[in-house]
């Protein structure tokens, strides 16, 4: 399968929101709710922020949604802190045991 | 609290062999369906294999088909990726990750692989 489409990079000051989206195709990100949203930084291993596109695991603040139309799945950081600053990666079941990724988003933190 | 260690990375030549491990614990391995997914220097992620609780389904994403192989042991906690045929675009950070109703919910700290003459 082909990677989902992430934007590169997104910025935005502290106490801001922003949204990064991530677009597949009709056989993953529009054909199941199984999105999910992984946090890496540097040298450090994924951390999943969001999973079945809006579910939250423990620890995770509130201030990161998740939402999906069609075959667009996006994460909406609210109140931006300097901590978020970091790695985003989308990811989304496709199917016949298999998973694919986007591309990742880096996000800036003015 | 569920833990995923990986272990076995290392140098290899192009063309050698490695044999990955990831030892669980923290929950019934048994139970859950197992992943691996690596991470090129400074690439994104992506998902290269997957292995069902009774090792009756197994996956490979198309870049490591027919040279990586997947198994477990449940006795053992623990699953494993060989990998033969090394190829320098292998070079990775290899993780395992926990499978969780279709979404990859663990993950472990990674093992980097690098294959370099």
């Amino acid at each position: 399968q082909s990677a989902l489409t992430q934007p590169r990079s997104v910025s935005g000051s502290p106490g801001q929101s922003v949204t990064v989206s991530c677009t597949g195709t009709s056989s993953d990100v529009g054909g199941y709710n199984y999105v999910s949203w992984y946090q890496q930084h540097p040298g450090k291993a994924p951390k999943v922020i969001l999973y079945d596109v809006t579910k939250r695991p423990s620890g995770v603040p509130d201030r990161f949604s998740g939402s999906k139309s069609g075959d667009t799945a996006s994460l909406t950081i609210s109140g931006l802190q300097a901590e978020d600053e970091a790695d985003y990666y989308c990811c989304s079941y496709a199917g016949s045991y298999s998973w694919v990724f986007g591309g990742g988003t880096k996000l800036t933190v003015l | 609290e569920v833990q995923l260690v990986e272990s076995g990375g290392g140098s290899v030549q192009p063309g050698g062999s490695l044999r990955l491990s990831c030892a669980a614990s923290g929950f019934t391995f048994s139970y859950y369906p197992m992943n691996w997914v690596r991470q090129a220097p400074g690439r994104g992620l992506e998902w290269i294999s997957y292995i069902s609780t009774s090792s009756t389904n197994i996956f490979y994403a198309d870049s490591v088909r027919g040279r990586f192989t997947v198994s477990r042991d449940n006795a053992k906690n623990s699953f494993y990726l060989q990998m033969n045929s090394l190829r320098a675009e292998d070079t990775a950070v290899y993780y395992c990750a926990r499978d969780q109703d279709w979404n990859l919910i663990y993950w472990g700290q990674g093992t980097p692989v690098t294959v370099s003459s």
